[in-house]
């Protein structure tokens, strides 16, 4: 069955570093999505991403995160200056314009900042 | 604005039924989610169900919605100790973002 997949699983960096998560999103997708948990709490919205554009996106999603769809297959969350804060589960999500709506999500990068 | 809002903890005997339920806020939803995260682990689509359904069922799962008081339940019946977890609720907006609530974890004790 295809999945959504995520690497790194887990990435430490240092406060102020540049970080790239990435995500391959299930092939016939066409809509494509990040939301984080920081620990303990609930999961919150990011940004959508649809024919090659931001559709949407949160408070949280400021100056400092970008994303990319640089190859037809990768989705990329850039967070250009890590913050303490920043440190959380992050998961990608797609889902197939047509379909029942739903949202597949892989399985999360943990990042952490010191 | 938009809200999702669940209890936070659920105890339960294995064998019985588990119920946990949600609230939304957002009536234009199109669809409502139920969707289970495991310790350490992504989050797996239990099920869902269209706002214009009152009820969808799925082998132990039952989704009913009451759209008139925007509540949202999740019936697991027989509840075995691999439904240990946390069920998180969520809704939908036009362009497919999910709102999630807090999650409710569910214990299964013998």
């Amino acid at each position: 069955e295809p999945e959504v997949t995520q690497t790194p699983s887990h990435q430490v960096t240092q406060m102020g570093q540049e970080v790239i998560l990435r995500c391959v999103p299930i092939s016939n997708h066409l809509y494509f999505y990040w939301y984080r948990q920081i620990l303990g709490q609930k999961v919150e919205f990011l940004v959508s991403f649809y024919n090659n554009e931001i559709s949407e996106k949160s408070e949280i999603f400021d100056d400092q995160f970008s994303v990319e769809r640089p190859d037809g297959s990768n989705f990329t969350l850039k967070i250009r200056s890590t913050k303490l804060e920043d440190s959380a589960m992050y998961f990608c999500a797609s889902r197939e314009t047509g379909s029942t709506d739903t949202q597949y999500f892989g399985p999360g990068t943990r990042l952490t900042v010191l | 604005g938009e809200d999702v809002e669940q209890s936070l903890f659920l105890s339960v005997r294995e064998g019985d039924s588990s119920v946990i339920n949600c609230t939304y806020t957002d009536s234009s939803s199109t669809y409502l989610y139920w969707y289970k995260q495991e310790p350490g682990a992504g989050l797996q689509l239990l099920t869902y169900i269209f706002s214009n359904m009152d009820m969808k069922q799925d082998q132990r799962l039952t989704v009913l919605l009451n759209k008139k008081d925007k509540h949202l339940s999740l019936r697991i019946a027989d509840t075995q100790t691999g439904d240990s977890a946390i069920y998180f609720c969520a809704e939908s907006n036009e362009v497919g973002k999910l709102i999630f609530g807090a999650g409710t974890r569910l214990a299964v004790h013998p």
